[in-house]
């Protein structure tokens, strides 16, 4: 298993500014998924952090808007930049736990609501 | 593309009732099916799986079969306790990803 802390675990923020969200597992792992999970909906993929190459984002998905850093093989940062009120939701950060075998280990969560 | 559908909640039941969440897929091919849970404050986790068709998976009383005649993956659980409030996720796997349903938020009563 995985033990992943992410920070904040919640935050309150203003319209166009910018927060970063931590990750560290507690374990080296080769990817690190990034999720959103708006309110009442469910989890959107929204980029793969790999250790020493750009991160790959999905469809709807901007490194302008959500950029990542992964400097190790046991943490990475999330980005939420120019934040609007559409940006409010719960930001996961998840590991696999074994090479391609879907099985998850999630963070917490951060839930940021953009006033 | 491929798509997951659930049963929308809430779903409220007394404890000790029996459980059924319809999960329902849309994929190509045989992709593996999950089942994860969220507990009021707590990370998501992985409950059960199954890889194949006719696989059964099963942990904490609950249960899951992969029909693909029906392309279903409904979870059930014989009893439930008021311990298991909680939202109810199913996945697909694809590629590198999962693809999630709605989630169905579930309510025991004592």
């Amino acid at each position: 298993s995985a033990v992943i802390s992410q920070k904040p675990s919640r935050d309150i923020c203003q319209r166009g500014t910018s927060l970063t969200i931590q990750c560290q597992v507690d374990s080296q792992v080769t990817m690190m998924f990034w999720y959103r999970q708006q309110p009442g909906q469910s989890l959107t993929l929204i980029a793969t952090a790999n250790q020493g190459s750009e991160a790959t984002y999905e469809s709807g998905f901007v490194i302008d808007k959500f950029p990542i850093s992964r400097p190790n093989l046991t943490f990475s940062t999330l980005t939420v930049s120019n934040m609007s009120p559409e940006d409010s939701s719960i930001y996961l950060c998840s590991v696999e736990s074994g090479a391609n075998t879907g099985e998850l280990f999630f963070g917490e969560g951060s839930r940021l609501t953009v006033l | 593309g491929d798509s997951v559908t659930q049963m929308e909640g809430p779903v409220t039941l007394s404890e000790e009732a029996f459980l059924t969440i319809n999960c329902t897929y849309t994929a190509t091919g045989y992709p593996s099916l999950f089942w994860y849970v969220q507990y009021p404050g707590e990370g998501l986790q992985l409950l059960l799986k199954a890889t194949k068709a006719d696989d059964k998976g099963s942990n904490k009383g609950f249960e899951a079969t992969y029909r693909k005649e029906t392309t279903s993956f409904h979870l059930e659980k014989g009893s439930v306790q008021v311990s298991d409030s909680a939202v109810y996720f199913c996945a697909l796997r694809r590629a590198y990803q999962l693809i999630w349903g709605a989630g169905t938020k579930l309510i025991i009563k004592p």
